[in-house]
């Protein structure tokens, strides 16, 4: 069993449409937790960080529950520039684990 | 803040030869860098970890010996690709954390290797 699975996607949604991406971990000594963005062919840029009582920045809620070890990112009212791979990070001191990443798509 | 430099960004190189990378930290220390292998429509693959004055933590199945990661300073790593084959072509990706903060990582651009 991989230690960070993802929703294997792809995703391909009308702008406008809101849509959620789920993530498992199975190392519950992990320390914290990560939503990275990475577009074709460059570098993961980090979109926001996870926390236990879920924050949300803009258009985009992440929620971690970690007794299920679980953690999800929510994006509505999709652009097309949210059109990338979403790649879910969970971290131990100095151990960074990605999962497989899932494709989203937005279309006029 | 936390800007990561890699270079080169592309390289191509003959088979049996030898290609460094450098990542560098350049506006903070990094006393930990990883390196990082993905290959096409695929995740990122943990590599090795690097610590500055010591020898590199290698992940199963990565060969130390023909990956050669050298961290001499807090602010450069470097990543040798020796000897290589066509196989070994992939693109390659550092990242770095400062030290004692919790912000997640910071990549470098990647270097994107092809061996012909």
């Amino acid at each position: 069993r991989k230690e960070v699975e993802q929703d294997p996607g792809p995703f391909n949604v009308p702008e406008g449409a809101t849509v959620a991406f789920n993530c498992t971990y199975s190392n519950s000594a992990s320390q914290s937790f990560f939503w990275y963005r990475q577009d074709c062919r460059k570098e993961p840029k980090l979109l926001m960080s996870v926390y236990s009582s879920g924050n949300e920045d803009g258009r985009f809620t992440a929620q971690l529950n970690r007794a299920s070890q679980y953690i999800s990112l929510l994006i509505r009212d999709s652009k097309l520039s949210d059109s990338a791979t979403y790649l879910c990070v969970v971290n131990r001191v100095n151990d960074m684990r990605f999962g497989a990443g899932t494709r989203l798509t937005v279309k006029p | 803040g936390a800007v990561v430099s890699q270079h080169p960004s592309w390289v191509i190189c003959k088979s049996g030869t030898s290609v460094k990378i450098e990542c560098r930290s350049l506006d903070f220390q990094a006393t930990t860098m990883f390196w990082y292998r993905q290959f096409p429509k695929q995740s990122l693959m943990l590599m090795a970890t690097s610590n500055e004055g010591s020898k590199a933590t290698y992940e199963q199945g990565v060969e130390k010996d023909k990956f050669l990661i050298n961290h001499a300073s807090l602010t450069l790593s470097t990543l040798t690709v020796t000897s290589a084959h066509p196989e070994d072509s992939s693109f390659y990706i550092c990242s770095a954390s400062r030290q004692g903060i919790d912000y997640g990582y910071t990549f470098g651009s990647g270097t994107r290797l092809t061996v012909v």
